[in-house]
């Protein structure tokens, strides 16, 4: 079965520093991952994904994502964290064991970003 | 930029009792879905839906659930009978394709139901 896991709960970055939040995925074939971000009683926002090509994925709000392939792991990066990333972020893969349009998400990693 | 909208954003209902979740997808979107998430729990997959019938459901959406889409931009998530253990954060999404080709959900800002 398709899964992703989140290792942390919540990362604590000081406003300025790199941010990393781990994701590790165990899938069946071709890996399809997401990165989603919850902000306080909003839905979630799709900030990027892989699916082929470049292992070092692009999204939105400088937000990037590496793909390793050997780890199976797919971790979200930002450069300099600002203290609006401060929010809730879920990793995702596309379950294609059922149908095509279902994703499992992880538990989610609170980030914290400290002025 | 088009957003998905879900109404309400908070409802309280008693066990037992019968509600209605109401999402308006994005317009040229053809494909919708709910999802939920318990309080401190991960974000669960419940259906999805395209050209009118259910794609695919998960094993949480048992008889008690229905969806429907009664008109040209609704999209709603009924529960016939609520359960204690209903009580979660029900997110509504949309997808212009769906997940074949990877095109992304965008969701709406969800409906925390409290049965109570």
């Amino acid at each position: 079965a398709q899964s992703v896991a989140q290792p942390e709960d919540q990362v604590n970055v000081a406003e300025g520093n790199p941010l990393t939040v781990k994701c590790t995925y165990s899938v069946s074939g071709n890996p399809y991952l997401f990165w989603y971000v919850q902000y306080p009683n909003r839905g979630l926002q799709f900030l990027l994904k892989y699916i082929t090509g470049d292992n070092l994925v692009k999204g939105s709000y400088g937000f990037e994502a590496e793909f390793n392939k050997s780890q199976t792991s797919f971790h979200l990066k930002k450069p300099s964290a600002l203290v609006s990333d401060s929010a809730l972020y879920f990793c995702a893969v596309r379950d294609i064991s059922g149908g095509y349009n279902k994703l499992i998400f992880g538990a989610g990693t609170r980030l914290a970003v400290h002025p | 930029e088009p957003e998905v909208t879900q109404t309400p954003s908070h409802q309280v209902t008693q066990m037992g009792q019968e509600v209605i979740l109401r999402c308006v997808p994005i317009s040229n979107h053809l494909y919708f879905y709910w999802y939920r998430q318990i309080l401190g729990q991960k974000v669960e997959f419940l259906v999805s839906f395209y050209n009118n019938e259910i794609s695919e459901k998960s094993e949480i959406f048992d008889d008690q659930f229905s969806v429907e889409r009664p008109d040209g931009s609704n999209f709603t998530l009924k529960i016939r009978s609520t359960k204690l253990e209903d009580s979660a954060m029900y997110f509504c999404a949309s997808s212009e394709r769906p997940h074949e080709n990877n095109s992304p959900l965008h969701f709406g800002n969800g409906t925390r139901l409290t049965v109570t």
